[in-house]
């Protein structure tokens, strides 16, 4: 069973300060790592991608993966109100062409 | 910016009706997929499509649902006799490919299917 798991929430940060979301993921040989945010009503919009273990930066968001430990994390600097949404992480293998979503975190940004 | 495409954006339909819903993919992509979320719910997949065939495709996706790319540029979703619980947000997206790099999925902005 391939199952994503992450932490529903809701998380809430006061602006400016460091948000750190979580994935866990149920299957070793998963590939591809994804981080989508979606606002109420809309669909989700690609944050990032990783697909080596380590950091990836992209301006105010980091993501890490530790495959090993099967898990994901999603840091977002600086958090602005804008950023308040649900975040969800996905996972895809190289060899095939489904993306297994969580459930999702919703977070909130205090102003 | 190149987007993802979809229309409707809302569709209401009676429960037995057939419906067909409409996706423009990224046009250098390859890779076609249908996406439903119900509500409160997780985005669940469907169905992939590469090469004017399915490639993969999930239990929900039964013979009631097809998919077809008519044309150059269109990708369609037919749903043959609605039920209730079909009701949902579903998403098109597209990918480059399926290898380790060119692999994200964008996504279109969704139809949201009300069957009554």
């Amino acid at each position: 069973q391939k199952e994503v798991e992450q932490n529903s929430g809701p998380l809430s940060v006061p602006e400016g300060a460091i948000a750190s979301l979580n994935c866990t993921y149920s299957d070793r040989v998963s590939q591809s790592f994804f981080w989508y945010r979606q606002y109420s009503g809309k669909s989700p919009e690609l944050i990032m991608s990783i697909y080596s273990n380590g950091d990836k930066e992209d301006g105010r968001f980091t993501a890490q993966l530790n495959k090993a430990s099967q898990y994901v994390s999603l840091l977002i600097r600086d958090s602005q109100p804008s950023d308040s949404a649900t975040y969800l992480c996905a996972f895809r293998f190289n060899t095939g062409n489904q993306f297994y979503f969580g459930t999702g975190t919703s977070l909130t940004v205090i102003p | 910016e190149p987007e993802v495409t979809q229309t409707p954006s809302h569709q209401v339909t009676q429960m037995g009706q057939e419906v067909i819903l409409r996706c423009v993919p990224i046009s250098n992509h390859l890779y076609f997929y249908w996406y439903r979320q119900i509500l409160g719910q997780k985005v669940e997949f469907l169905v992939s499509f590469y090469n004017n065939e399915i490639s993969e495709k999930s239990e929900i996706f039964d013979d009631q649902f097809s998919v077809e790319r008519p044309d150059g540029s269109n990708f369609t979703l037919k749903i043959r006799s609605t039920k209730l619980e079909d009701s949902a947000m579903y998403f098109c997206a597209s990918s480059e490919a399926r290898g380790r790099f060119g692999t994200e999925a964008f996504f279109g902005q969704g139809t949201r299917l009300t069957v009554v």
